[in-house]
């Protein structure tokens, strides 16, 4: 079975924080994504990787970076967190071929 | 500009009957579809895709029609069962695009016992 996990489940952040989110895939996916989930839009694309250290911007990169210096991990960074920013961010991998994504449980990101 | 919508926020359906889950696509280039469903605080769950090669794909209770002519895709759930209330997403994506998804808003699925 792919397993995807997140750092966290839930964080409280303040306004200004510098924020790290981590994902780990154990399939030795080549593709990895981040997405935020909000209420009546769905999953959005932020940021995704189809290699180490690369990187390319989805649909909704502003505000964030990505970092991919493992294959199996994924780091999404909140340089300075805003409110806007209060989400569920969902980290996903895929193998090259491509097929289904297979989804961490998520983490629940508070920002005050 | 969404280029992959889902109408209905929200369905209610009696235990045993069919759910039908509706999703409309405006990217002509999209030749994958996938559904998923999500719980609340869990990552969502790969449920049935389809190819535009096919019109339409089984899975157990669930299947797929796609209507490329019609830029749409429905799912459909037979029968429905209390623990089918979920989220369910439609996504899309494009050969070659390292099946980058675009994912719809998503519906709510309620079955009532």
């Amino acid at each position: 079975d792919v397993k995807v996990t997140q750092s966290s489940r839930y964080l409280v952040k303040r306004t200004g924080e510098k924020v790290f989110l981590e994902c780990v895939q154990d399939m030795d996916h080549e593709n990895m994504f981040w997405y935020r989930q909000d209420p009546g839009l769905g999953l959005r694309l932020i940021y995704f990787s189809y290699d180490v250290k690369m990187k390319e911007k989805g649909d909704i990169p502003e505000g964030y970076s990505v970092s991919r210096e493992k294959k199996e991990r994924f780091s999404l960074i909140l340089e300075s967190a805003s409110t806007n920013q209060t989400s569920m961010y969902l980290c996903a991998s895929t193998a090259p071929r491509g097929g289904e994504q297979y989804f961490g449980p998520g983490t629940r990101l508070t920002v005050t | 500009d969404q280029q992959v919508k889902q109408n209905s926020p929200s369905l209610s359906v009696q235990e045993g009957r069919i759910s039908i889950l509706n999703c409309d696509y405006t990217n002509s280039m999209f030749d994958y579809f996938l559904w998923y469903k999500k719980y609340p605080a869990e990552g969502p769950t790969f449920l049935i895709s389809i190819s535009s090669i096919k019109d339409k794909n089984e899975d157990g209770r669930f299947t797929v029609f796609l209507n490329k002519s019609a830029k749409h895709l429905s799912l459909h759930i037979v029968p429905s069962q209390p623990g089918d209330s979920a989220v369910y997403f439609c996504a899309a994506s494009i050969s070659g695009s390292a099946r980058q998804l675009t994912f719809g808003s998503g519906t709510q699925l309620t079955v009532l016992p």
